[in-house]
């Protein structure tokens, strides 16, 4: 089955820019999507179809991908960032949807 | 605002059944798909199904393939999710979600999430 790939935790401190990857094989030819979670909250939805922003969404988060990476960026993270982020992709229409593993970010 | 609210989980012994239901409101639920994704306690995201606008395309997951049944009442504006022979992995907390695109043929990516309601298999 399909797997997308995520480093475990990310670190970084208030003000600096975190970058968090999403790797699968089919991100070439599949949009990614970014979700993030806090504690005891449901998702939230921050980046579509690769580098898309919903509204409401800071813009210091955006997307990018490249070749089978996707990328989540943010620039200037801020405490109340401190969340779980979560990529989400495909590899071929009618085939299920996955998660990555998920990301632990810390801001301090 | 969009809203949807997640009912029917609960403590249920291995091999029975559960339904799920989740309630929308606040959007116009017969034109966009519908997601259910869990969560396994201290665990990351799992998708589950989902199921197109007019219930004419329908996915599951590997792991719950042959024992649950997404559908949907359009003039109940509900979601339900049929689970059989439960398994001590299935427990989890599950969540609703509405799809980011209207009228589309396929389920792609959730937008609005509920938020869940707890199954847990245990004998």
């Amino acid at each position: 089955s399909y797997e997308l790939t995520q480093p475990p935790s990310v670190s970084v401190s208030p003000g600096q820019t975190a970058r968090i990857t999403c790797s699968g094989d089919a991100l070439p030819k599949k949009y990614a999507y970014w979700y993030q979670q806090k504690s005891g909250q449901a998702p939230v939805l921050v980046i579509y179809e690769d580098s898309k922003r919903p509204s409401g969404i800071p813009e210091r988060f955006s997307g990018s991908s490249s070749g089978t990476m996707a990328t989540l960026t943010i620039s200037g993270a801020q405490v109340e960032d401190e969340a779980d982020y979560y990529c989400y992709s495909t590899d071929s229409s009618g085939n299920p949807w996955v998660f990555g593993g998920g990301t632990k970010l810390t801001v301090l | 605002e969009v809203q949807l609210v997640e009912s029917g989980g609960g403590l249920v012994q291995p091999g029975r059944s559960l339904r799920l239901s989740c309630a929308a409101s606040g959007f116009t639920f017969d034109d966009y798909a519908m997601h259910w994704v869990r969560q396994a306690p201290g665990k990351g995201l799992e998708w589950v199904s989902g199921i197109s606008w007019n219930s004419g395309s329908i996915g599951y997951a590997d792991s719950v393939k042959g024992r649950f049944t997404i559908s949907r009442d359009n003039a109940k504006n509900s979601l339900y999710l049929q689970m059989n022979s439960l398994r001590a992995e299935d427990t989890a907390l599950y969540y609703c979600a509405k799809d980011i695109w209207p009228s589309i043929a396929v389920a792609v990516a959730p937008d609005y999430w509920g938020q869940g309601t707890l199954v847990t298999v245990s004998s």
